[in-house]
């Protein structure tokens, strides 16, 4: 059974740094990783998906790297603002149909 | 575009009385959908996995004669809480996916508050 760990559980940064939320994954044999943010009492906002022979994908300020052979993925972020506080969850899926979802890490940017 | 709409964003309702959540995606064909639950700071749990036209498949340990689901159409899945419980409140998160891409986009959300 997969399963899906976010380290760490919360972080709290100065405005302006720079950022990696890692998440690990059991099982290697994924389809895809995606990095979702959520706001509080909000849905799913997509913001990078990773297929499995991908090493990378970048969007703005965000930079999301696959390693699949040691079940790892990270979440960068560049220049954190305010605007960046939310929840980030990772999601593995195996088939490209079911996600498993790790916790989630909750980010603090404060000004 | 992808956008998935879900209807409503917040209800309350007595216990032993019936809730239905309908999800919709607007600009696209869902020929799959998903419901989740969500419990307070915890993350998502996968219930069901509907395909258009056919019953859906449950998660392990999810009553599917609890939680109706219905997928009649290529944009619109309906969940279905009969007799609920105050332990059935929770935020129920939908999403959906077209036949073209593997990438799921997820609705709002409803809260579920059973009293």
């Amino acid at each position: 059974k997969q399963e899906v760990t976010q380290i760490p559980a919360a972080l709290s940064v100065p405005e302006g740094e720079n950022l990696v939320l890692n998440c690990s994954f059991t099982d290697s044999a994924i389809y895809n990783l995606q990095w979702f943010r959520q706001d509080p009492g909000k849905g799913l906002t997509s913001l990078l998906l990773i297929q499995s022979s991908q090493r990378e994908q970048t969007s703005g300020r965000l930079n999301a790297s696959l390693d699949k052979s040691s079940g790892r993925s990270t979440l960068y972020i560049a220049a954190s603002q305010p605007g960046d506080s939310a929840t980030y969850l990772c999601a593995v899926s195996r088939t490209g149909n079911m996600l498993t979802f790790g916790g989630g890490t909750r980010l603090m940017v404060k000004p | 575009g992808a956008v998935v709409s879900q209807h409503p964003s917040r209800v309350i309702c007595k216990s032993g009385t019936s809730v239905k959540i309908e999800c919709r995606s607007l600009d696209f064909q869902a020929t799959t959908m998903f419901w989740y639950r969500q419990f307070p700071k915890q993350s998502l749990m996968l219930m069901a996995t509907s395909n258009e036209g056919s019953k859906a498949t449950y998660e392990q340990g999810v009553e599917k004669d609890k939680f109706l689901i219905n997928h009649a159409s290529l944009t619109l899945s309906t969940l279905t809480v009969t007799s609920a419980h105050p332990e059935d409140s929770s935020f129920y998160i939908c999403s959906a996916r077209s036949h073209r891409s593997f990438e799921q986009y997820f609705g709002p959300g409803t809260r579920l508050t059973v009293t």
